[in-house]
């Protein structure tokens, strides 16, 4: 597509529920990143897909948070039993190998 | 560990006067270096970029930043600021060589007044 695109836009879950986030990232782009930006931490890197292996998840901040790749393109992120501390803006971005990244609009979650 | 500092929290300017926003970085090496700019409600766009070569690069909208390896910094610089670019600014380093881990800066939330 044009961009990369999140979905949904916005979501508000109860505590403890589990919840997926989707990343369709720009396509031909091999290399896909979630960040986290939230008022506390800034913006923080998740994890790195390059094709469908994630080399570097360093930045997950617990078990409860996985993501998966297929098929080289829309990535998933997962969060499991959410806790109120997860409420942020989730954001994806795409590139090619070495370039720069390009962001989508972000999944603005909310834990209630 | 790399790390990025933007001294500046909050920077109010006006209309029409010139903008320096600061960046300092912690790195070994010369490390990838950018600025994306962040609108109410948007994403990150990016700004400008610095691989290597020339110091002074040119971006979108008019921006520019220097790389002073002697200070560690990459300053962004517009001489003229519209009020459409009351925004939030962020700097942000990744690995030379490697694949775009970001290390973000804080970022710095520029007002405009006419």
């Amino acid at each position: 597509g044009a961009g990369v695109s999140q979905s949904p836009s916005n979501k508000v879950t109860e505590k403890g529920k589990d919840v997926e986030l989707r990343c369709d990232p720009i396509s031909g782009h091999t290399a896909l990143y979630w960040y986290r930006q939230s008022l506390g931490q800034g913006l923080e890197f998740l994890i790195y897909f390059q094709g469908n292996s994630a080399p570097d998840k360093s930045g997950l901040p617990s078990d409860r948070f996985s993501a998966e790749r297929t098929g080289g393109s829309v990535s998933t992120l997962t969060i499991q039993r959410t806790q109120q501390e997860d409420s942020a803006v989730y954001l994806c971005a795409s590139s090619r190998s070495h370039t720069e990244a390009f962001f989508g609009q972000g999944t603005r979650l909310t834990v209630v | 560990a790399q790390s990025v500092t933007q001294p500046d929290i909050h920077i109010t300017v006006s209309e029409g006067a010139s903008l320096e926003l600061r960046c300092n970085y912690s790195y070994g090496a010369t490390p990838y270096l950018f600025w994306y700019v962040q609108s109410p409600g948007q994403g990150l766009q990016l700004l400008l970029k610095y691989f290597s070569g020339d110091t002074l690069v040119q971006g979108i909208k008019g921006f520019e930043a220097e790389f002073k390896r002697s200070q560690s910094s990459f300053n962004l610089r517009k001489p003229s600021v519209h009020w459409s670019d009351a925004a939030e600014y962020f700097c942000a380093v990744a690995l030379s060589g490697g694949y775009n881990k970001l290390i973000f800066g804080a970022g710095t939330r520029l007002a405009v007044h006419p």
